[in-house]
């Protein structure tokens, strides 16, 4: 079984350019995930999403960052415009639901903003 | 809130040693509590975890047990390998609560 696929892998820009992160689930997960992770951190949860609805995005500034899930399976995150302290890890998990204990991590995208 | 606390700093074993990483968690009511590890270059992935007081996560050698008492879930493994080398990251889940909470995670490095 495939697991949760994020592209690219890595992405170097330079402040004030947009940016866009994308994220696979797991087939048949409901529910999706994006975390920051600062170097030296653990994850922060930015948003969650409930199939193709946004149910807990009270972490997410949402002055230049902004998420979707279009027909609830992939999703895309975006930061427009990037700051210099925006260079971090962007991670993608997916459960079978929002109750479920265990949650699939992507490998992350590292944002290097210059 | 709810929050996670590990131990500071990396940390550096011989292979076949003891090792132990502190966890300690603030938490309203019982939450479940979780180690998750990130190998080099991978995502994180669930190690083990306990969803009850006195419950025992298991899993590749590796246990914690979760102390209501002392707010606690510590990391053991009885005897370290070269592949345990990873980033160790607890976790706790409030009840009627779907967001996870990490800790800051710590580097294990085990030397050959």
């Amino acid at each position: 079984e495939a697991g949760v696929v994020q592209s690219p892998r890595y992405k170097i820009i330079e402040k004030k350019q947009p940016v866009a992160f994308w994220c696979n689930p797991i087939s048949g997960h409901n529910t999706l995930y994006w975390y920051l992770q600062n170097l030296g951190q653990g994850p922060e949860l930015l948003i969650r999403y409930e199939n193709e609805e946004a149910v807990d995005d009270s972490q997410l500034p949402k002055d230049r960052f902004s998420a979707e899930r279009l027909k609830g399976v992939d999703s895309t995150l975006k930061i427009q415009p990037a700051e210099l302290g925006d260079s971090a890890v962007y991670l993608c998990a997916s459960s079978l639901t929002g109750g479920a204990d265990t949650q699939y991590f992507g490998p992350g995208t590292r944002l290097t903003v210059l | 809130g709810n929050s996670v606390t590990q131990m500071e700093g990396p940390v550096t074993l011989s292979e076949e040693a003891f090792l132990t990483i502190n966890c300690t968690y603030t938490a309203t009511g019982y939450p479940s509590l979780f180690w998750y590890v990130q190998y080099p270059g991978e995502g994180l992935q669930l190690l083990l975890k306990a969803t009850k007081a006195d419950d025992k996560g298991s899993n590749k050698g590796f246990e914690a047990t979760y102390r209501k008492e002392t707010t606690s879930f510590h990391l053991e493994k009885g005897s370290v390998q070269v592949s345990d080398s990873a980033v160790y990251f607890c976790a706790l889940k409030a009840r009627g609560n779907n967001r996870l909470a990490f800790g800051k995670g710590n580097q294990v490095v085990v030397i050959p």
